[in-house]
């Protein structure tokens, strides 16, 4: 079976500054992995996936997310935050394409001006 | 394109009435899915189709029901709300794996608000 954890409930990070938001995950096979965000009041956006290829994965909004295989982790990074990058974010992993995606519990980024 | 439409966007129900949730997508995708998301549970998945006419269960199906007569909708049906079903209900479709480079990725609809009282 797929899961998903995100271990940060929250995370806090000044205007200007890089933040990273974690994500590591459990699949039997090769994972496919994926970052949503969601604004407030609207349905998920996605924002980058990885299914195979380069580790680094540069995604919308100036997001990328690199993939560990050994250590089993697909953080979401940005080199430096805005205050516009304030959402839920959430991380979702499948072994296949024809499975259903498993999302994490999502993790609240507050960027502070 | 309007991507992915839920109706209604709102809704407040009695205990043991019944409703039906509507989703639409113009992307003749062949995934359907309907998620609810609650307060530190993320989303979980309910039901989920592979195609017109088939429907599978997700994580938490008991309480629903669900049906794909046509390819671009899928309804979910709560035959008798329960308080425990309030929540907030994301539809989302995705192409079929091998069809194009934009498989897997989910695009999901507005949602919609359900409070059972």
């Amino acid at each position: 079976a797929q899961s998903v954890a995100q271990p940060e409930d929250q995370v806090n990070v000044a205007e200007g500054n890089p933040l990273t938001v974690k994500c590591t995950y459990s699949v039997s096979g090769n994972p496919y992995l994926f970052w949503y965000v969601q604004y407030p009041n609207r349905g998920l956006q996605f924002l980058l996936k990885y299914i195979t290829g380069d580790n680094l994965v540069k995604g919308s909004y100036g997001f990328e997310a690199e993939f560990n295989k050994s250590q089993t982790s697909f953080h979401l990074k940005k080199p430096s935050a805005l205050v516009s990058d304030s959402a839920l974010y959430f991380c979702a992993v499948t072994r296949s394409g024809n499975t259903p995606l498993v999302f994490g519990k999502g993790t609240r980024l507050s960027v502070i001006a | 394109n309007a991507g992915v439409t839920q109706t209604p966007k709102f809704r407040v129900l009695k205990t043991g009435q019944s409703m039906t949730l509507l989703c639409a997508q113009d992307m003749n995708h062949e995934y359907m899915y309907w998620y609810r998301q609650d307060p530190g549970m993320g989303l979980r998945l309910i039901h989920y189709s592979v195609g017109e006419g088939t429907t599978a269960k997700g994580e938490v199906p008991d309480g629903y029901n669900v049906s794909r007569l046509k390819k671009q909708n899928f309804l979910l049906g709560l035959e008798s709300a329960a308080p425990s079903q309030t929540s907030v209900y994301f539809c989302a479709s995705s192409y079929f794996p091998g069809t194009s480079d934009r498989q897997e990725t989910q695009y999901f609809g507005p949602g919609t608000r359900l409070l059972v009282l």
